[in-house]
């Protein structure tokens, strides 16, 4: 089956500083999606990525996908505290070439952002 | 506000019971997911609805069930509850599965399940 790791598991950031958060798969990625939960709280969706060497920006958060590698980055520029939460990465099932089924995501990085 | 709906909020009750957890998805949406993320697990896939239809399973345990209706609300059904059962349920909804990775899942904001 299809794992994705992500790394690092936590991160504490400095207000303002840059970070990124990377994610790989252990098979062949057919998309990636991108989204934020703050704890206990639901999943909410930043950004999905379809294809190698695609390159998404929304407001100051950017992700990249590089299918060779299998792995997606996260990277969020001049960090906010709004930026604070758990970030998951999730792709569709590489058995079924991807095809339209439930995510396997990461476990997740947790990112808290000091003032 | 992602547009799915899931109630309850919270959910307390004892091993052996058995609860049902509502989902309703987007307006327009046909595909309803479920997922349980606990500390241990993560979150993982259970199971996938179309328009009334099971379409996929994931993780699912043989306790689970769930059915979508008509109107394309979704339950998942828990019974015989453990102690291990006790995690966040979520469901998400996307337009149309069949559109490979172009569909986005939504997810709601999960019901909190703590079996004692």
């Amino acid at each position: 089956s299809q794992e994705l790791e992500q790394s690092p598991q936590s991160l504490i950031v400095q207000e303002g500083k840059n970070l990124t958060i990377n994610c790989t798969s252990s098979k062949t990625l057919y998309g990636l999606y991108w989204y934020k939960q703050k704890y206990g709280e639901g999943l909410i969706f930043l950004m999905m990525l379809q294809k190698g060497g695609e390159e998404k920006s929304h407001e100051k958060i950017t992700a990249k996908l590089d299918e060779k590698k299998q792995q997606s980055s996260l990277h969020i520029t001049a960090s906010q505290p709004s930026h604070a939460g758990i970030y998951l990465c999730g792709a569709p099932p590489a058995d079924s070439g991807g095809g339209a089924d439930g995510l396997t995501f990461g476990k997740g990085t947790h990112l808290i952002i000091q003032p | 506000d992602s547009g799915v709906t899931q109630t309850p909020k919270h959910l307390i009750t004892a091993t052996g019971q058995r609860v049902t957890l509502r989902c309703s998805p987007r307006s327009g949406d046909l595909s309803v997911y479920w997922y349980q993320q606990s500390l241990d697990q993560g979150l993982q896939f259970l199971i996938h609805y179309y328009n009334g239809e099971e379409r996929a399973k994931g993780n699912i345990l043989e306790r689970f069930s769930a059915q979508q209706f008509p109107d394309l609300h979704s339950e998942l059904n828990l019974s015989s509850l453990e102690l291990g059962d006790s995690a966040l349920y979520f469901c998400a909804s996307s337009v149309d599965p069949l559109a490979g990775v172009k569909y986005t899942q939504y997810f709601g904001p999960g019901t909190r399940l703590t079996v004692l």
